[in-house]
C-alpha cells in the first residue's frame, strides 16, 4: 500500500537531547512538509521540500533540522536549541510543491510522531 | 497574512441531528479551499477541494461549499463514526504559497 510511514509513533526526549524523527514516504512524491500540532492551535509549518537536497523554512523553523537525501525520505531533527519540543508531529507529502503551479493543495499525512520532553 | 477561523471549536449532535461547521478566511487570492478529517492520534485525511465561490462537493452525509468569505461544511444526519476533527486551510496565491490551516472543530455525534 502506497502511503506516509512516521516512527517512531511516542518518543521521549530528556531535556538537552537532539531526537530525529523519520519520514518515509511511497507515492513517488516530490515535496514533503512537517507540520507541528499543538492543542487549540492550527497545524503550522517547519520546513518543506520540493526536490531532494533542496529545503525551505517554514514559520516555525527555529530549533529544528532537515534533510532530504533521497526523495522517499525527510527526516526532521528536533535540537536542544528547541523551547519547547512537546507536541504532535506530522509529516505530508505532495505530488508537487507549493510553489508548482500544478500545486492542488492536497496533502497526505502520515500517522504522526508524538513527542514529549521529560 | 493569510488567516483562516473555524468554528465553533466544539460541537456535539445527537446521531441524526443535521448541522454545519463554518470556515471563514482571508487571504491574498484563494487558489483553493481545503477540507480534512483528523482522528484522534491520526494524521489528517483529505476531503474536499473547492476552488471557486458557488461551488460546492459532497461525500457521503458530507457536503462543503464556498462563499468569498467562508466555507460551509454540512453534515446530514450524522452518525457517531463521523466523529473527528475537521480542519479547513487555504492555499493563496501570495509569496509563500503554503496551506494556512484552522484550528479545527471537534464533531462529536451521540448514538
Amino acid at each position: 500500500d502506497g502511503g506516509i510511514t512516521q516512527s517512531p509513533k511516542y518518543l521521549f526526549r530528556k531535556e538537552g537531547q537532539n531526537v530525529t524523527l523519520s519520514c518515509e514516504q511511497n507515492l513517488n512524491h516530490d515535496a514533503m512538509y512537517w507540520y507541528r500540532q499543538d492543542p487549540g492551535q492550527g497545524l503550522r509549518l517547519i520546513y518543506y521540500s520540493q526536490i531532494v537536497n533542496d529545503f525551505q523554512k517554514g514559520d516555525i523553523a527555529e530549533g529544528y533540522s532537515v534533510s532530504r537525501e533521497k526523495k522517499e525520505s525527510f527526516p526532521l531533527t528536533v535540537t536542544s536549541a528547541q523551547k519547547n519540543p512537546t507536541a504532535f508531529y506530522l509529516c505530508a507529502s505532495s505530488a508537487s510543491g507549493p510553489t508548482s503551479q500544478l500545486s492542488t493543495g492536497e496533502l497526505f499525512f502520515g500517522e504522526g510522531s508524538r513527542l514529549t520532553v521529560l | 497574512e493569510d488567516q483562516v477561523t473555524q468554528s465553533p471549536e466544539a460541537l456535539r449532535l445527537q446521531e441524526g441531528e443535521s448541522s454545519s461547521l463554518n470556515c471563514s478566511y482571508t487571504v491574498s487570492g484563494l487558489r483553493g479551499l481545503f477540507w480534512y478529517r483528523q482522528d484522534p492520534g491520526k494524521g489528517p485525511e483529505f476531503l474536499f477541494t473547492l476552488y471557486s465561490a458557488g461551488e460546492e462537493k459532497e461525500k457521503e452525509r458530507l457536503k462543503a461549499t464556498l462563499t468569498k468569505k467562508e466555507s460551509f461544511l454540512h453534515i446530514t444526519a450524522p452518525k457517531p463514526e463521523d466523529s473527528a476533527t475537521y480542519l479547513c486551510a487555504v492555499l493563496s496565491s501570495g509569496s509563500a504559497r503554503q496551506l494556512t490551516f484552522g484550528s479545527g472543530t471537534q464533531l462529536t455525534v451521540l448514538p
